[in-house]
């Protein structure tokens, strides 16, 4: 089984870099994931990691330490449209299930 | 355009009072699966499927019921729906022929039993 831990909220001002911790325990790793979701709506994929290392999009950048169970998801240039819950989810090696942590709320203010 | 579609958006319903929250996928995706999504526990798998007449459970599966009798469709069946059952739910689907292939959702269905 998995046991995924990210924070619970976050406050950020508009044009500034906030970085959100994922940390996670599992018996098989094969891939961790980061969502965005806005409230009341469906999640939608940003990232992904199988290796060590940063993985970039844009604004967006993901960082994954196995041998830590760690990642990371790097917000810059904050804008007001990226206030969301971000969503940290690790899929299993041996049934590809994949489990959500509780997610994070981003608060961008002005 | 590529869409996982769920019906109703909305629901409000009686306690036992059995109910079907559809789920229609258009990208020939053989992997389908059920979450609820609760304040403070984020998304908790129901059940998922594989492939056609494939279903098995996930994390939560109680009181509830599923059927893959056509790739496209993933219904979920709550038999007698009680109030811990009100919840949000999503369904998603991703292919298999990927292994890094990300779950694609549809806008979720809240569900109110009384």
């Amino acid at each position: 089984g998995q046991n995924i831990d990210q924070p619970t909220e976050m406050t950020a001002t508009e044009g500034a870099i906030v970085q959100i911790n994922c940390t996670y325990q599992t018996s098989g790793f094969n891939g961790l994931f980061w969502y965005q979701q806005h409230a009341g709506e469906a999640p939608t994929f940003l990232s992904y990691n199988v290796l060590d290392g940063l993985e970039e999009k844009g604004r967006f950048s993901s960082f994954l330490s196995r041998s830590k169970g760690y990642s990371y998801l790097l917000l810059k240039e904050l804008q007001m449209k990226d206030s969301a819950s971000y969503l940290c989810a690790v899929r299993d090696a041996f049934d590809y299930k994949l489990s959500f942590g509780a997610g994070t709320t981003v608060t961008v203010r002005a | 355009e590529a869409q996982v579609t769920q019906n109703p958006r909305y629901l409000i319903t009686v306690t036992g009072k059995k109910l079907t929250v559809t789920c229609s996928q258009n990208m020939n995706h053989e992997y389908m699966s059920w979450y609820r999504q609760d304040p403070g526990l984020g998304l908790r798998q129901i059940y998922y499927s594989m492939n056609v007449e494939v279903t098995d459970k996930g994390d939560v599966p109680e009181g509830y019921k599923v059927s893959r009798k056509e790739k496209r469709n993933f219904p979920l069946i709550l038999e007698s729906p009680s109030p811990n059952q009100t919840s949000l739910y999503f369904c998603a689907s991703r292919g298999a022929g990927s292994y890094n292939s990300p779950l694609h959702f549809g806008n979720g269905t809240r569900l109110t039993v009384t």
